[in-house]
């Protein structure tokens, strides 16, 4: 099963609103990333936060993470039509020994109306 | 441009075919990770090759198997295709072994069809 559910499943907004979109994963965690993909093309890393910290900014994006409730959010301010794409979230566990693998959620389908 | 390079983009083949998918991760990563991406199952991880050895394995079928080459550059083989194998096959690598932060930095990917 999948260790990171994105909510909503897709969102639909116009441009200049705000887009928030939830991740909820199950174990624990080193670190949480928030990865981007334009249809049929490779993601794109776009932001990484680690256990012990609580809110991360980059740009137009702003991460938190609660880990007493094993949830990450995604915000998009100021959202542009070229920020339509999936986003998807993606979680490091151990797969056996002192190795890890990401898992990476479904998605959220982000839809920026002009 | 991530600076990984799949190839080939697209690949038509029939069921029973055998197929070699390559990756060349960008200069200076020794970590080269290979994903399955279809409309049911999502983005699964398949297996991970660090520096030339098997690092981290996930959902891969016995059917498909992978390495990575002194060079680094890696390929996947996967044979007896079945038609639910049609996905994207997505490379991506990064410094280090996951598990220390590492951003993994994704390939175009290789869109796979079988007929």
């Amino acid at each position: 099963s999948q260790q990171g559910e994105e909510d909503p499943q897709a969102l639909s907004i116009q441009e200049g609103e705000n887009a928030t979109m939830n991740c909820s994963y199950k174990t624990s965690i080193n670190n949480l990333q928030w990865y981007r993909q334009n249809s049929g093309r490779g993601l794109v890393h776009l932001i990484l936060i680690r256990s012990n910290e609580r809110e991360k900014h980059s740009g137009r994006l702003r991460v938190t993470l609660d880990t007493s409730k094993k949830s990450s959010s995604l915000l998009i301010t100021a959202s542009r039509a070229a920020d339509t794409a999936s986003y998807f979230c993606a979680t490091d566990a151990e797969s056996g020994g002192s190795n890890y693998k990401l898992t990476f959620g479904k998605g959220t389908l982000l839809t920026v109306n002009p | 441009d991530s600076g990984v390079t799949q190839t080939p983009k697209h690949l038509i083949t029939a069921t029973g075919q055998r197929v070699t998918l390559r990756c060349s991760p960008r200069s200076g990563d020794l970590s080269v990770y290979w994903y399955q991406q279809s409309l049911d199952q999502g983005l699964q991880f398949l297996i991970q090759y660090y520096n030339g050895e098997e690092r981290a394995k996930g959902n891969i079928l016995e059917r498909f198997s992978a390495q990575q080459f002194p060079d680094l550059h890696s390929e996947l083989n996967l044979s007896s295709l079945e038609l639910g194998d049609s996905a994207l096959y997505f490379c991506a690598s990064s410094v280090g072994p996951a598990g220390d932060g590492d951003t993994q930095y994704f390939g175009p990917g290789t869109r796979l069809t079988v007929l």
